[in-house]
């Protein structure tokens, strides 16, 4: 099965920017998504198709992939951006949707 | 507003069944496929099963496939999650989430979650 490998934690200071990765085999040919996960909340997807922002999320969010590897970048940290942020793809071999671990983002 | 509400969560025993549902407001529930997401305590998401909008098409993951059933009523506006043989690994918070219509397949819509405990 598609395995998607995530830093467990990343700590960044506020007012600079957070990369957090995701790898998975060929990554490059699917669509990445990013969820923003708070304590004791729903996910939120913060970033869908690799690039693609939902509506109401801010510009300070973007997303890359290329390679093995996509990135979910957050510019001009926030203390409210301090969350576990999980990437996803959908797996058509096996018709499954497959999550990475989650990274704990830790905004100093 | 764009809402799904999930309920039937609770403690049962190992061997047991659950039925969850999770209803939808606020959009037309019939145009869009449907998930469940579940995250046990203290872990990451895992994908728990799928349905297309027209009823034809179920996917499940390995880890439930043969003990769990997913269903939908698309004039009530609702899912359903039919849990059976439960063990302590289904132990978890159970979401519903909206699939983005189109290629994506990302979840731009998720409910607030069902707490499901299983345990003797």
């Amino acid at each position: 099965s598609y395995v998607l490998t995530q830093p467990p934690s990343v700590s960044v200071a506020p007012g600079t920017a957070a990369r957090i990765t995701c790898e998975g085999d060929n990554l490059e040919n699917k669509r990445v998504h990013w969820y923003q996960q708070k304590p004791g909340r729903a996910p939120i997807l913060v970033i869908y198709s690799n690039s693609d922002r939902p509506s109401g999320i801010p510009e300070r969010f973007s997303g890359a992939n290329s390679g093995n590897t996509a990135t979910l970048s957050i510019s001009r940290l926030e203390a409210g951006d301090g969350a576990d942020y999980f990437c996803q793809v959908w797996d058509g071999f096996s018709d499954h949707w497959v999550f990475g671990g989650g990274t704990k983002l830790t905004v100093l | 507003e764009v809402q799904l509400v999930e309920s039937g969560g609770g403690l049962e025993q190992p061997g047991g069944s659950l039925r969850l549902s999770c209803t939808a407001s606020g959009f037309t529930f019939s145009y869009y496929e449907m998930v469940w997401v579940r995250q046990a305590p203290g872990k990451g998401l895992e994908w728990v099963a799928y349905m297309s909008s027209s009823l034809t098409t179920i996917y499940y993951a390995d880890s439930v496939k043969g003990r769990f059933t997913i269903s939908r009523d698309n004039a009530r506006s609702s899912m359903f999650l039919q849990m059976n043989s439960l063990t302590a690994d289904d132990t978890a918070i159970y979401y519903c989430a909206r699939d983005v219509a189109g290629p994506a397949r990302a979840f731009d819509v998720w409910g607030q979650g069902t707490m499901v405990t299983v345990s003797s």
